[in-house]
């Protein structure tokens, strides 16, 4: 099994609709979570943290459930500056805190 | 807002050639990775580096690649003998403590001919 499963997309939606992506992760253990975006070509950046409660920064809004290991990134009113790729990034804590990446869910937001 | 650079931004060798990328992190980080992505593929973890030594490696971090902090800002991948497969986009990341996420650099072109 993955790692980290997304799905690939692309997600293609008109300005000012509502997208979700949803993520699973395989490894029980893992202790912090994160949205990245990476653009074409570029490095991935930091979206946001994923806390157990949900928690929400403006138009985006995380969702953790650790029982089914299961994340969710809700992005409303969607603008086309959010078209990228966006990483749902689980760490797995130890002394390396790595991050292993998935291939992304490809957004596409159409004028 | 301070972050990580990595020069050059584009870097192209020869097959057999070493080639070193070279990397800035955060000034008060202590976690240090090297990411690479193939292009159209993923972003894949070659090591971390912590408290000057590497704390994990990927098989992909084979004998021909080695890291190095040469001094306190620095961080830097080497390639000894480069083959075409390691054309790529290589990340360098940092962190603090904690649970904190990894900030990346805008990363360098590696192109092997």
């Amino acid at each position: 099994r993955k790692e980290v499963e997304q799905d690939p997309g692309p997600f293609n939606v008109p300005e000012g609709a509502t997208v979700a992506f949803n993520c699973t992760y395989s490894n029980s253990a893992s202790q912090s979570f994160f949205w990245y975006r990476q653009d074409c070509r570029k490095e991935p950046k930091l979206l946001m943290s994923v806390y157990s409660s949900g928690n929400e920064d403006g138009r985006f809004t995380a969702q953790l459930n650790r029982a089914s290991q299961y994340i969710s990134l809700l992005i409303r009113d969607s603008k086309l500056s959010d078209s990228a790729t966006y990483l749902c990034v689980p760490t797995y804590g130890g002394a390396t805190n790595k991050l292993i990446f998935g291939t992304g869910t490809l957004l596409a937001v159409q004028p | 807002e301070p972050e990580v650079t990595q020069t050059p931004s584009h870097q192209v060798t020869q097959m057999g050639q070493e080639v070193i990328l070279r990397c800035v992190p955060i000034s008060n980080h202590l976690y240090f990775y090297w990411y690479r992505q193939i292009l159209g593929q993923k972003v894949e973890f070659l090591v971390s580096f912590y408290n000057n030594e590497i704390s994990e490696k990927s098989e992909i971090f084979d004998d021909q690649f080695s890291v190095e902090r040469p001094d306190g800002s620095n961080f830097t991948l080497k390639i000894r003998s480069t083959k075409l497969e390691d054309s790529a986009m290589y990340f360098c990341a940092s962190k603090g403590q904690g649970a904190s996420p990894l900030h990346f650099g805008n990363g360098t072109r590696l192109t092997v001919t």
